[in-house]
């Protein structure tokens, strides 16, 4: 089975800084899926991208990068010049099967 | 657009009250998800169906049931609301195979 952790329970940090959120998982599988989402204030996940084992190469999408390394089982996620906009609660979560494990997520305050 | 609703943003029900909740997908998936979050627990599965008058616990079934008798409509039932039973509900959809669910905006249900 699949299991995540996301040890940053919440993050504070200033418009424009760059900031980092961690996520570890553990599988028995060689072949697996990561799954980032985000739920702003209003409540709703919206997803944001999703990896597969075999591509380690890493994933740029604007201010968004994503750190994907399987020798350390982590898949890192990191918002460059951080926006008020940005702030919400972030989801890392492996897929076990057809099912999203969810960690207990990450709150991420920007401040203006 | 993609789209996943419920049937309401807040409800109030009374210890006993048996409460439906409702979630309608568009997008013609076979995959449909219950969630309950709670503050430092994360999102956690209540039961998932792959396919109409199917269902599979997930990992917190107990005190729940549900209904799928069409594709696009997967209903949460509480039998007999508990006011540990108080807490956001979020309906989730996906396609068959290792792809993104899309989320509602959840309900979050009070039980007095």
């Amino acid at each position: 089975a699949q299991k995540v952790t996301q040890a940053q329970t919440e993050i504070s940090v200033v418009e424009k800084e760059d900031v980092t959120l961690d996520c570890v998982y553990e599988t028995r599988d060689t072949t697996y899926y990561l799954f980032w989402y985000k739920q702003p204030p209003s409540g709703e996940l919206v997803f944001l991208i999703r990896r597969n084992s075999f591509d380690e190469q890493n994933e740029i999408s604007g201010r968004y990068s994503w750190n994907f390394q399987k020798s350390t089982s982590s898949f890192n996620f990191t918002i460059t010049a951080s926006q008020v906009v940005d702030s919400a609660v972030y989801f890392c979560a492996p897929l076990d099967t057809d099912k999203l494990i969810f960690g207990t997520g990450t709150r991420l305050q920007v401040f203006p | 657009d993609v789209k996943v609703t419920q049937s309401s943003r807040y409800l109030v029900k009374r210890t006993g009250e048996k409460v439906f909740l409702e979630c309608v997908q568009d997008m013609d998936h076979e995959n449909m998800f219950w969630y309950r979050q709670d503050p430092g627990l994360g999102l956690r599965l209540i039961y998932f169906s792959y396919d109409v008058k199917m269902k599979e616990k997930g990992d917190i079934p107990e005190g729940y049931s549900v209904s799928r008798e069409k594709k696009e409509r997967f209903s949460l039932i509480l039998e007999s609301a508990s006011t540990n039973q108080t807490s956001m509900y979020l309906c989730a959809s996906g396609g068959q195979g290792p792809v993104e669910q899309y989320f509602g905006p959840g309900t979050r249900l009070t039980v007095t």
